[in-house]
């Protein structure tokens, strides 16, 4: 399996514009995490999906961010508008509903909001 | 509600030396699962090492073993033998199975091995 895939890898945009993060999962996992990682903040959860179906949106910072999840391989985090403290390193994540079973996580997005 | 607590934002260690990174937790399920994850300087989430809380060995993987001590609410990352590779931030999470398996992170800790 090649893994979770994320898209795109660096992402630079001017604030106000709309941004969208895409992930793929791993084939078969059943739960999928967009995380956002700070130096101020650390790792943060920002929402969490079980089978397609959003459980915990608790993290989500504002009503501009939005998570979608429309089928079990593939989600995007959206940004509308972004602001330049929106800035950071957002991962995605998945794992198969097992105790003993890790999160994998992708290689991240790195958004810039000038 | 559950916590991960890494009290040890940055440690150092000696080359070849072994070193601890402490991580605590809390929470009132009968069965989690805990993991130590590296985060080298590029960035990506590198999963080290997992420990069942039914588990009664201590895990281990290679020169990487986990401290567990359930009344104490501790799993403990022990890196043996450090090499320069080994500098990175390391974090410490804990997973539960509510609706699917939840994962919570702690807020890792910054490991520099001097040569």
């Amino acid at each position: 399996d090649a893994g979770v895939i994320q898209s795109p890898r660096h992402e630079v945009t001017e604030m106000g514009q709309e941004v969208t993060l895409r992930c793929k999962p791993i084939s078969g996992h059943n739960s999928l995490f967009w995380y956002r990682q700070t130096m101020m903040r650390g790792l943060e959860l920002l929402i969490y999906f079980n089978n397609n179906v959003p459980i915990d949106d608790s993290g989500m910072p504002e009503d501009r961010f939005s998570a979608k999840m429309p089928n079990a391989s593939f989600s995007t985090l959206k940004i509308q508008p972004s602001e330049p403290r929106d800035s950071a390193v957002y991962f995605c994540a998945s794992s198969k509903d097992s105790l003993n079973t890790e999160a994998f996580f992708g290689q991240g997005t790195r958004l810039t909001v000038v | 509600a559950q916590k991960i607590t890494q009290t040890q934002p940055g440690m150092f260690v000696q080359e070849k030396e072994a070193v601890t990174l402490d991580c605590t937790y809390d929470t009132s399920d009968p069965s989690y699962g805990l993991f130590w994850y590296k985060q080298p300087s590029s960035g990506e989430m590198i999963f080290l090492i997992y420990q069942g809380s039914y588990d009664q060995q201590n895990a281990t993987e290679g020169r990487y073993s986990l401290n567990f001590q359930k009344a104490r609410k501790s799993a403990n990352l022990v890196i043996s033998a450090s090499q320069l590779g080994d500098s990175a931030m390391y974090f410490c999470a804990m997973s539960r199975i509510i609706t699917g398996n939840q994962f919570y992170f702690g807020t890792g800790t910054s490991l520099t091995v001097i040569p």
